[in-house]
């Protein structure tokens, strides 16, 4: 099983500043098959990026994601109020499980 | 408008069973893998369960492998998990997501599942 480690747990910034945050993975992830999620309080999920980084329809070009083998990075270029959330990675390039990350939270400074 | 909402969750004893559903529309339901994934309270997202689009193959995690079954009906646009000998540890909130295959692209709202005596 493949154990995805993000960080930083908590990341304080505030609306307008860019930022990074980190997927590593245990071992390398078939086909950069590395998902990010946001999760608003009391929200459900909502996928920001695929592929590690295919951004869904809908999403802002501020969110961008990169990376390949076991590092991976989620990227928002200039943080907007509504994008202060706990974000997931997710691999799901090896037979399942489909392992997340312990989430990063993105909190306003 | 892809819409996927969740049903079946509540308040259950140790040992016992429910049968969670999730109504989709808004796409071609019959060709996308179903997932589920819980969340306990106050903690992170966990993968469940996957089937496949003519629900001949469905995948589990441990924690579960035995116990739950996924299953679908294309005809009623639906996803089904069956949980049985339910434990306190399965208390979360149980969401449901549309997938090309492992990845997950929309999501459903979520059912709460609650497991106490």
């Amino acid at each position: 099983e493949i154990v995805l480690t993000q960080s930083p747990g908590t990341l304080s910034l505030s609306p307008g500043e860019r930022a990074t945050l980190s997927c590593r993975a245990s071992q390398s992830v078939y086909n950069n098959y590395v998902a990010w999620y946001q999760q608003r309080p009391g929200q459900a999920p909502r996928t920001v990026v695929y592929g590690a980084s295919t951004r869904v329809t809908g999403i802002p070009d501020r969110f961008s994601g990169s990376g390949s083998g076991t590092d991976f990075t989620l990227t928002i270029s200039r943080l907007e109020p509504e994008d202060f959330a706990v974000y997931y990675c997710q691999q799901y390039g090896s037979l399942p499980p489909f392992t997340f990350g312990q989430g990063t939270k993105l909190e306003i400074k | 408008e892809v819409q996927l909402v969740e049903s079946g969750g509540g308040l259950v004893q140790p040992g016992g069973s429910l049968r969670l559903s999730c109504a989709a529309s808004g796409f071609t339901f019959s060709r996308y893998w179903m997932h589920w994934v819980r969340q306990a309270p106050g903690k992170g997202l966990e993968w469940v369960s996957r089937v496949n689009s003519d629900g001949s193959r469905t995948d589990y995690a441990d924690s579960v492998r035995g116990r739950f079954t996924i299953s679908r009906d294309n005809a009623k646009n639906t996803l089904f998990l069956q949980m049985n000998s339910l434990r306190a540890e399965d208390t979360a909130m149980f969401y449901c997501a549309k997938s090309y295959g492992g990845e997950l692209i929309d999501w459903g709202q979520g059912t709460l599942v609650t497991v106490s005596s």
